[in-house]
């Protein structure tokens, strides 16, 4: 049981360049999300989804894209990289059960030049 | 969901018990608090959530007030390792996203 993973865990890229991080997890949760935490602050939601095939945006959805075809696999595309795209992303997944708290994976840090 | 309130520093000696004080005077009555902590740039750990009882774990416990305004995360004996920022969050059963403040930066001081 390897919880959540997230790939790659580093990442530079150029501007204008895209790329898609990786998270799966095999907890079977049907709900997954998408964070970014800049530098000091809090975790601003990208995106989320309750189960496969059905995703919406949260707070800063702007320049991401995600998809869910299956429940193990959440991954995040950006399709066109922006220096204020630089930040630490983590995915995390959680039962749709009450009395459950979210699993979170271990981040990947992606840098925009 | 409802905000939560939180200082931004605390500092507590090691061995000693500490206490994180959250509000959260919006609550609605579905809404559970959830704790979590992220230890310098890991990934948010969840520790405890309850809804109106008290709540113990082998990590912490959870002392919610009476009317809900309110609560506690207690750690009984704080270690170094406990130094992290704590995060208060009220969330509605099922709901699906969570909404991160700025929580508390506790240092555990040998």
């Amino acid at each position: 049981n390897a919880g959540v993973t997230q790939t790659p865990k580093f990442q530079v890229l150029k501007t204008g360049q895209s790329m898609t991080l990786q998270c799966a997890q095999d907890m079977n949760h049907e709900y997954m999300s998408w964070y970014r935490q800049d530098p000091g602050m809090g975790l601003r939601l990208i995106h989320y989804s309750v189960g496969a095939g059905i995703t919406d945006q949260g707070e800063v959805p702007n320049g991401y894209n995600v998809s869910r075809s299956t429940t193990e696999d959440f991954p995040l595309r950006l399709l066109s990289a922006a220096p204020s795209q630089t930040s630490v992303y983590f995915c995390a997944s959680s039962p749709s059960t009450a009395g459950y708290g979210y699993t979170f994976g271990s981040g990947t840090r992606l840098t925009v030049v | 969901d409802a905000k939560t309130t939180q200082p931004p520093s605390m500092d507590c000696a090691e061995g000693r018990a500490a206490n994180l004080p959250c509000n959260h005077s919006t609550i609605s009555g579905n809404e559970y608090v959830y704790w979590y902590r992220q230890i310098h740039s890991q990934g948010p750990q969840y520790i405890i959530h309850g809804l109106k009882n008290n709540e113990t774990n082998e990590m912490a416990s959870l002392i919610i007030t009476e009317d809900r305004k309110s609560s506690t995360l207690i750690l009984p004996h704080a270690t170094l390792r406990d130094t992290a920022v704590y995060y208060c969050i009220v969330r509605v059963t099922g709901a699906n996203n969570l909404f991160f403040g700025t929580g508390t930066r506790l240092t555990v001081i040998p």
